[in-house]
């Protein structure tokens, strides 16, 4: 079953208006989650790192004024699309090392898909 | 800088048929090399992994192998089921923070 879920999974909503996106680790601590947009067609660009308790770490080009993440416990961080436009449309991936069953690996989330209309 | 490139999608096949994805990467150092499997409406799957040169990864009939002279770690995998039907994608890690660098992804079809 999943090990980390992404919620909503699609959400819709007008341009200007703000979007949260929460993601958790369901059965193991998460100190650090990424945060990935991915466009049609298109492989994963990060956006940002998520450390829990202290700020997170953007990547260029990655505005962070917009792109508002919080990371308040070892299974949740949050990632707040402010004044959403169009071009923010997209789909929105996260993701965390874990170890579980087996090896350390990175498990994903299921996405969230943003349309801004 | 780090990068992946992967051959563009998307590949349709006949089942049975036998599949290579191509991947090759530039990288400082000695990255770790990973497959992933994105079926349709789904997450990320890791498929397979190799951490060093000549380190072959397998799952479900997948391999690669971590080619360092010629900085490449292709999939392959013998006879594909139509339900490999997905977008896979190969990735890097170097120790920066833990951070992924994927390719482009390639989408492949599998047709009975």
């Amino acid at each position: 079953g999943a090990v980390v879920s992404q919620h909503p999974s699609w959400v819709i909503c007008k341009s200007g208006t703000s979007v949260k996106i929460e993601c958790r680790s369901l059965d193991f601590q998460a100190t650090t989650m990424f945060w990935y947009r991915q466009f049609p067609k298109q492989s994963l660009m990060l956006m940002a790192t998520s450390n829990e308790g202290s700020k997170a770490t953007y990547e260029q080009g990655v505005e962070k004024d917009k792109f508002l993440i919080n990371h308040a416990s070892l299974t949740l961080s949050t990632l707040t699309v402010t004044s959403a436009h169009p071009e923010d449309s997209s789909f929105y991936i996260c993701s965390s090392w874990g170890e579980r069953e087996g090896p350390y690996e990175q498990y994903f989330g299921p996405g969230t898909r943003l349309t801004v209309t | 800088g780090n990068s992946v490139t992967q051959m563009e999608g998307p590949v349709t096949l006949s089942e049975e048929a036998f599949l290579t994805i191509n991947c090759t990467y530039t990288a400082t150092g000695y990255p770790s090399l990973f497959w992933y499997v994105q079926y349709p409406g789904e997450g990320l799957q890791l498929l397979l992994k190799a951490t060093k040169a000549d380190d072959k990864g397998s799952n479900k009939g997948f391999e690669a192998t971590y080619r360092k002279e010629t900085t490449s770690f292709h999939l392959e995998k013998g006879s594909v089921q139509v339900s490999d039907s997905a977008v896979y994608f190969c990735a890097l890690l170097y120790n920066q923070g833990g951070k992924l660098i994927f390719g482009q992804g390639t989408e492949l079809s599998v047709k009975p």
